[in-house]
């Protein structure tokens, strides 16, 4: 099925270990995206790639690097995990040709840093 | 500055009776509004969208939302609720300046039998 595939979906990790979420998609869509969900404040953008080769830093990029490996596969790197970056963390594609976008998330990927 | 309000954390609705999920907009330019659900454990699905035309936009599983210019509004509506409507709803604007998503926090929809 087409669509977007986050690993891992669980994660805990002790704070200051290193940890990357991957990403893909085969959509072929130009853009992807980085999210984390926390209570009461929705989904929020830590970086997005509106095409291969470019990335920039979304809303809440501190702490975080990532990498647009190719057009299909986006990772997002947290280098020294620390508490606050206990959320749930989204993957998602777009093609913003589309009238609709086509915006299509991934199942997720739940942290704890502990 | 480009927002999305969504003003209710959560909604209560019995079974078999309309519902309204609220949202306001903030935008520069001509506004491209979504609704998205998530139900638990999964990611975020399309519901439906306002791009132009009739200010009524049907969408998926006979959800239905209402754009009002003046209002600066696009309130996601049903007329009769289903317990498995029972989920995260989110609305977002289209930011004119970079073609991103804005996302408002999030309404939880609770229709109780």
């Amino acid at each position: 099925n087409a669509g977007v595939t986050q690993t891992p979906k669980f994660q805990v990790l002790k704070t200051g270990q290193s940890m990357t979420l991957q990403c893909a998609q085969d959509m072929n869509h130009n853009s992807m995206y980085w999210y984390r969900q926390d209570p009461g404040m929705g989904l929020r953008l830590i970086y997005y790639s509106a095409s291969e080769g470019t990335t920039d830093k979304g809303e809440v990029p501190n702490g975080y690097n990532v990498s647009r490996l190719n057009k299909r596969e986006f990772s997002l790197r947290l280098e020294s995990a620390a508490p606050s970056q206990t959320s749930v963390y989204f993957c998602a594609s777009s093609d913003l040709s589309r009238v609709d976008y086509g915006y299509t998330f991934g199942s997720g990927t739940r942290l704890t840093v502990v | 500055a480009q927002s999305v309000a969504q003003p209710e954390d959560q909604v209560n609705v019995a079974e078999g009776n309309p519902l309204t999920v609220k949202c306001t907009y903030s935008v520069s330019g001509n506004p491209y509004l979504f609704w998205y659900v998530q139900y638990p454990n999964r990611g975020l699905q399309f519901l439906l969208k306002y791009i132009t035309g009739d200010n009524l936009v049907k969408g998926s599983y006979g959800f239905e939302a209402e754009f009002n210019k003046s209002q600066t509004s696009f309130h996601l509506k049903k007329p009769s609720a289903l317990v498995s409507d029972s989920a995260l709803y989110f609305c977002a604007v289209r930011d004119n300046s970079n073609y991103q998503l804005i996302w408002g926090a999030g309404t939880k929809l609770i229709i109780k039998p």
